[in-house]
């Protein structure tokens, strides 16, 4: 099956630029998004991007993809403390009809003021 | 601007009852998810909905049920909580395109003991 893969913890000076990387396994993914969930609130779509760009840029956000290696990054520039927060990668199930989103484990941002 | 709607916000449980999380949503999506959420290990899908009076399960449907009767409304059922069951359980709706978001609730943080 689909598999989203993350690394669990991250910890970044305020200021400095944050890199979150992900990889997916279902190479049939056709969109690729980025959720972010604050501590006791839902999660909120931070942006998204189509499988036939490589990069898209939305002010402080840049998303990186390398479809060859299913190899997906999230850059924050300019990290503040209001950036703390646990960081989704998801790939969308196109095939199915569903449109399900598989999600990986998510990783925590840590802004040190 | 309501968008998604999760109620109750909490709620303990003893092993042994049953319960009804609802949600509804004002945005006219066809397609409605829940997701459990587990510490440290993502979202699973439970159960999703591709329209009113259509529902399917998703990959831990085990211990829940659903119905979709109208466009806005997606409640799940547990009948027999279990402590495997506690959680945070995450209500979602999208446009159900191929390049729609998912729009989440706030979560219901459910405890059985």
């Amino acid at each position: 099956g689909e598999d989203v893969e993350q690394s669990l913890f991250l910890s970044v000076r305020e200021g400095d630029s944050s890199v979150i990387n992900c990889t997916y396994t279902d190479s049939s993914s056709t969109y690729l998004y980025w959720y972010k969930q604050e501590p006791g609130a839902g999660l909120q779509l931070l942006t998204y991007i189509f499988s036939n760009m490589d990069m898209k840029q939305d002010q402080r956000l840049t998303v990186l993809l390398n479809k060859k290696d299913k190899h997906l990054s999230l850059r924050i520039a300019d990290t503040q403390t209001g950036d703390s927060a646990i960081y989704f990668c998801a790939e969308k199930e196109a095939g199915a009809g569903s449109y399900q989103l598989t999600f990986g484990k998510g990783t925590k941002l840590s802004v040190i003021p | 601007n309501a968008g998604v709607t999760q109620t109750p916000k909490f709620r303990i449980l003893k092993i042994g009852q049953s319960m009804t999380l609802q949600c509804t949503q004002d945005m006219n999506h066809n397609y409605m998810y829940w997701y459990r959420q587990d510490p440290g290990m993502g979202l699973k899908l439970i159960y999703y909905s591709v329209g009113a009076g259509i529902t399917d399960k998703g990959e831990v449907p085990n211990g829940y049920n659903v119905s979709r009767s109208t466009t806005e409304d997606f409640p799940l059922r547990l009948e027999l909580a279990a402590p495997s069951q506690t959680s945070v359980y995450f209500c979602a709706s999208s446009h159900g395109t191929v390049n729609s978001p998912l729009h989440f609730g706030n979560g219901t943080r459910l405890t059985v003991t």
